[in-house]
């Protein structure tokens, strides 16, 4: 599976944007990108997916880099609910849409 | 929307004993789900695939023997931790796929299981 790389800790503040990087250089044009978040204690949560189009909805946004090498998950107006494990994942149709979890990105949000 | 429940939420169990995780798809029908390991601070392992009616795809490392998978039904797979030892306490994940086959579903996951073994 393409592997995905996030930075390990993220801070923000409440009620402001939150941009959260990934980088996917050996990414290939069957693969999906998808979000995911942990809160602690649970299962993994969806976010969004996309292809090569951003994408919107009432979660989030993700913004794909033109060459799909990078995307960005965007929370509009970040609220303590927000803090989790963020996963960006790459979803293959010829591994079985098995999922490969990297290390995701710890955000915390400042009241 | 589509939801994946897990029973149960918590478990103690004594060592050398053996507990089934069961892994439910409340609205949908799931041929293939997925078995993932978590231990504290650390991420997601994905341990094996299970298919409806067939043999599970175990991942590397992972003694299938000692976790056992049933996929009996398009709506159930169990997982079953025999044997258990100190070192298999974790927290057990299941996950399944909604709808029709394609790398754009959405992949739905359980709350989670919590396994002690004392």
């Amino acid at each position: 599976d393409a592997k995905t790389t996030q930075p390990n800790s993220m801070e923000s503040n409440e009620e402001e944007p939150v941009h959260l990087p990934c980088n996917h250089s050996t990414i290939s044009g069957t693969d999906y990108i998808h979000w995911y978040r942990q809160l602690p204690s649970q299962g993994p949560e969806y976010v969004i997916h996309g292809l090569t189009s951003n994408v919107n909805n009432r979660m989030a946004s993700l913004a794909i880099a033109e060459d799909r090498k990078s995307s960005t998950l965007i929370l509009h107006r970040a609220t303590l609910r927000d803090a989790a494990v963020y996963y960006c994942i790459l979803k293959r149709e010829t591994s079985g849409s098995r999922l490969t979890f990297g290390e995701g990105t710890q955000l915390t949000v400042n009241p | 929307g589509a939801v994946v429940s897990q029973h149960p939420s918590r478990v103690i169990c004594k060592s050398g004993t053996s507990v089934k995780i069961e892994c439910r798809s409340l609205d949908f029908q799931a041929t293939t789900m997925f078995w993932y390991r978590q231990f504290p601070k650390q991420s997601l392992m994905l341990m094996a695939t299970s298919n409806e009616g067939s043999k599970a795809t175990y991942e590397q490392g992972v003694e299938k023997d000692k976790f056992l998978i049933n996929h009996a039904s398009l709506t159930l797979s169990t997982l079953t931790v025999t044997s258990a030892h100190p070192e298999d306490s974790s927290f057990y994940i299941c996950s399944a796929i909604s709808g029709d086959r394609g790398t754009g579903n959405t992949i739905y996951f359980g709350e989670g299981s919590w396994l002690t073994v004392v």
